[in-house]
């Protein structure tokens, strides 16, 4: 049973520049949360996908979009990158319906660094 | 907003000892869940235990368990027996009840946990 699996697992880039990320959600599930994780921090949650629609948003500009496709896989996209972008960004997924007490799946992350 | 609170940013404990790690947060609602996830240096956010508001009884996972204190709002995290592969980061996080299983989750800023052989 595969879990949440992200790619890639590092990532540079320079101010300016445009990244997408992807995530792959565990088996049976068909909601994808993304969380952007600074160093020595909690993470923060960025937004979360479920039937392709954007269904909650955190505090994050609109340089931060998002997708996901019919096979629930998700891809998070920042613009005009800044140097505070770089951190850890993950990905959890989850059933929309499942229970209350089901906790969220989470991948091992892909980090980014910003030059 | 809800808000959750981590104070100790480090811990250490000695091998096969007890060891708090402590949270509080701020919420008005009064359905809620509660969550403490551990970090090793492998990124991976991994589960430890979970607690649901509307349970008195606190939870408990083996090793760990929980002193869910309601009218406080606090939430620690006690580990028995510690082990050297319980070093790790820990978080605490809250989701909010009505919306189930597709609630974000809100965490603290996290406690590093050292465990001395």
């Amino acid at each position: 049973d595969a879990g949440v699996t992200q790619s890639p697992t590092h990532l540079i880039k320079t101010r300016g520049q445009q990244v997408t990320l992807r995530c792959s959600p565990k088996s049976g599930h068909d909601t994808v949360s993304w969380y952007q994780q600074a160093l020595g921090q909690g993470p923060q949650f960025i937004f979360q996908y479920y039937e392709e629609e954007e269904r909650q948003r955190g505090n994050f500009p609109d340089r931060f979009s998002g997708h996901q496709f019919p096979n629930y896989s998700s891809e998070l996209n920042v613009n005009a990158l800044l140097l505070g972008d770089s951190a850890l960004y993950l990905c959890a997924s989850t059933q929309y319906r499942g229970g209350g007490n089901q906790p969220q799946h989470f991948g091992d992350g892909t980090r980014l660094s910003i030059l | 907003a809800q808000t959750v609170t981590q104070s100790q940013p480090e811990m250490s404990v000695q091998e096969a000892e007890t060891v708090t790690l402590s949270c509080t947060y701020d919420t008005s609602e009064s359905d809620y869940y509660l969550f403490w996830y551990k970090q090793p240096p492998s990124r991976q956010m991994i589960l430890v235990i979970r607690q649901e508001a509307y349970k008195q009884q606190n939870a408990t996972e083996n090793r760990f368990s929980v002193n869910f204190q309601k009218a406080a709002k606090s939430f620690s995290l006690k580990i028995s027996d510690s082990q050297l592969g319980d070093a790790a980061m820990y978080f605490c996080a809250y989701r909010a009840f009505y919306t189930g299983a597709n609630s974000k989750l809100t965490f603290g800023k996290g406690i590093t946990l050292s465990v001395r052989p």
